[in-house]
């Protein structure tokens, strides 16, 4: 199993607070992902990451920031939470950003904003 | 818009028996795809991937199964197991690189003693 941590496994918090989700890697790979999963939409991209400082905006990136100031830490932020971010996250990590290339993902974080 | 579609939410089959799972994409310049499968409480595994040069791609019980002219793919599993039971996404993606990877809604299988 591909060496990826995600912290915490589960929260729950209230509209309006920050929250930030951790994902740890040991794999040493350059790219870095997060995607959320709700029920009819599958997994969703919500920013990624393609070194150190460096990132870029998914398809669902509205209300989320990230930050990556090491190689093996991902950071997702949620600055004033909402209920309609009640989700699952996922963190995933891949060696390169090919087309052809496989992502190795998380254990989640069930996230709920009530 | 959704540019991959996986129309089926649940699929039953007893074990055994072939499993075949479907999808559809609209994009035309998606060149790979690829399968998931995702178990309760734990982050999605690859399973298998075809790229568009081929029609047929098969591992041991899987084989994916990829018509371009109709922008269709389906995953067979023979025999099904207990064990395949699980959700599946297929994914695919163009030139541009796995930040444009595009997922289905998934298909939740359950094989049947």
């Amino acid at each position: 199993d591909a060496g990826i941590t995600q912290s915490p496994r589960h929260k729950v918090t209230e509209t309006g607070t920050p929250v930030t989700l951790r994902c740890h890697q040991t794999e040493n790979h350059r790219y870095m992902y997060w995607y959320r999963q709700d029920p009819g939409h599958g997994l969703r991209l919500i920013h990624y990451s393609y070194g150190v400082k460096d990132t870029d905006k998914g398809e669902v990136s509205d209300g989320y920031s990230v930050s990556r100031s090491k190689t093996e830490d991902f950071l997702l932020t949620l600055e004033s939470a909402t209920s309609s971010q009640t989700s699952v996250y996922f963190c995933a990590i891949s060696g390169s950003g090919g087309s052809n290339e496989k992502l190795f993902f998380g254990s989640g974080t069930q996230l709920s904003v009530l | 818009d959704q540019q991959v579609k996986q129309n089926s939410p649940s699929l039953s089959v007893q074990e055994g028996r072939i499993s075949i799972l479907n999808c559809d994409y609209t994009n035309s310049m998606f060149d790979y795809f690829l399968w998931y499968k995702k178990y309760p409480a734990e982050g999605p595994t690859f399973l298998i991937s075809i790229s568009s040069i081929k029609d047929k791609n098969e591992d041991g019980r899987f084989t994916v199964f990829l018509n371009k002219s109709a922008k269709h793919l389906s995953l067979h599993i023979v025999p099904s197991q207990p064990g395949d039971s699980a959700v599946y996404f297929c994914a695919a993606s163009a030139q541009e690189g796995a930040q444009k990877l595009v997922f289905g809604q998934g298909t939740r299988l359950t094989i049947n003693p």
